[in-house]
């Protein structure tokens, strides 16, 4: 089974400046899929940044980047130039990229890094 | 668009008390699925539904029951409602090709039990 460890329950940073989110998993698997969730006050699941294992580029999404280090089992997420909207809790999330079996999509989760955006 | 539609949005329930959680996706999506989210342990899949007419167990289906009642509904019942299960519940579903597809949230069930 998966496993996505998030070591970091809270991280804080002043706005405009560079923060980075931490996150290593465990898989035995070689074709899958990351992801970091924002989860604001509202409740609501935001799709941040989403890369693929078979990629050795990191995902870029405007502010938003990773650093997908395959071989170390770790996804780091990078939030530049900070925004006060910036402030949620913010989820890895894991999916195995395998049609068959009983992958069918499930994500495993993390438990969640809170992010304080300082004015 | 209405993307993926859960109802009710809080819920206060007594022990023994049953409940159905009802989620509706608009997406042609074959794959539903139900989380919950509890304080420092993330999201956990409760069940699932790869395709319409199929159900498994995740990771904590103990205490809920599901149906995939066509295929864009999905819902969770809670027979016997326990203060264990209070949490925030998310629905969730994607699309055919796995390959590219995400997964897209419902706003989520914030239910307490006492």
């Amino acid at each position: 089974a998966q496993t996505v460890t998030q070591s970091q329950p809270e991280m804080s940073v002043q706005e405009a400046e560079t923060v980075t989110l931490s996150c290593t998993y465990d898989t035995s698997e070689s074709d899958y899929y990351l992801f970091w969730y924002k989860q604001p006050p509202s409740r609501q699941m935001i799709l941040v940044i989403r890369q693929e294992a078979y990629k050795q580029q990191n995902a870029t999404e405007n502010r938003f980047s990773v650093n997908f280090q395959k071989a170390a089992k770790s996804f780091s997420l990078k939030i530049s130039d900070s925004q006060l909207g910036d402030a949620a809790m913010y989820f890895c999330a894991y999916r195995s990229a395998y049609a068959g079996g009983t992958s069918y999509g499930k994500l495993t989760f993390g438990q969640g890094t809170i992010l304080t955006v300082h004015p | 668009n209405a993307g993926v539609t859960q109802t009710p949005k809080f819920q206060v329930l007594k022990t023994g008390q049953s409940m159905t959680l009802q989620c509706a996706q608009d997406m042609n999506h074959n794959s539903m699925y139900w989380y919950r989210q509890d304080p420092g342990m993330g999201l956990r899949l409760i069940y699932y539904s790869a395709s319409e007419g199929t159900t498994d167990k995740g990771e904590v289906p103990n205490g809920y029951n599901v149906s995939r009642l066509n295929k864009r509904e999905f819902s969770l019942r809670l027979e016997s409602a326990a203060p264990s299960q209070t949490s925030v519940y998310f629905c969730a579903s994607s699309g055919p090709g796995l390959r590219r597809a995400e997964a897209f949230f419902g706003q989520g069930t914030r239910l307490t039990v006492v």
